[in-house]
């Protein structure tokens, strides 16, 4: 079945270092909506990508989906103790209705 | 943004008993719910989808008769797990979408933790 991977699983950074988590389909997606989860939280709607080669960008947040719609990334510049979290990302293949949620990629900032 | 609750937050239960957890759109109608659940320190695993007025869509592996869900109006979804066992204890959070199209934005509930003794 498809499947949604994401990497690192974990990342432990300095407050202020750059990071970037990676999500990777097995197949082609429609689209890819990013989510984040604070430690005890529920999932909280970050973006959607909808284009090949979207980039979008909120704040330190930047957004990236493939040319072939395969693939994303999320990469958050300067980190705060804010972002700590896990970041989900979530694709819905063609056809579907339903969004696969991938592995996640549990953030942790060191102050 | 759009609201959901669920309730309860958390609920322990005895093996063998059922409960029942709610899903609720409080600002908006949700034409679609998602149920999903999620072990600790792992991603979450869509069990079903319910669209109000019809029976729900599980996904491979869940047990329907287990895991009753109705959608009987656009503002309450519900999941009952039946005769509960320790295993089925687990985080469960639903989510709802204001339209069929997929490219709706969908929100989450809080979650309820569910722990079976």
């Amino acid at each position: 079945g498809q499947q949604v991977m994401q990497i690192p699983q974990y990342q432990h950074v300095q407050e202020g270092e750059d990071f970037t988590t990676y999500c990777n389909s097995s197949t082609t997606l429609s689209n890819i909506q990013w989510y984040k989860q604070r430690p005890g939280g529920h999932p909280v709607f970050l973006i959607q990508l909808v284009k090949s080669g979207e980039v979008k960008k909120q704040k330190r947040l930047t957004f990236q989906f493939g040319e072939a719609k395969k693939n994303s990334s999320l990469h958050i510049t300067a980190t705060q103790t804010t972002d700590v979290g896990t970041y989900f990302c979530a694709g819905l293949t063609s056809g579907t209705y339903k969004y696969i949620f991938g592995t996640g990629t549990r953030l942790k900032v060191l102050a | 943004g759009a609201v959901v609750s669920q309730h309860p937050s958390r609920v322990i239960c005895k093996s063998g008993t059922s409960v029942k957890i709610e899903c609720r759109s409080l600002d908006f109608q949700a034409t679609t719910m998602f149920w999903y659940r999620q072990f600790p320190k792992q991603s979450l695993m869509l069990m079903a989808t319910s669209n109000e007025g019809s029976k729900a869509t599980y996904e491979q592996g869940v047990e329907k008769d287990k895991f009753l869900i109705n959608h009987a109006s656009l503002t309450l979804s519900t999941l009952t797990v039946t005769s509960a066992h320790p295993e089925d204890s687990s985080f469960y959070i639903c989510s709802a979408r204001g339209g069929q199209d997929p490219f709706y934005e969908q929100y989450f509930g809080p979650g309820t933790r569910l722990t079976v003794t």
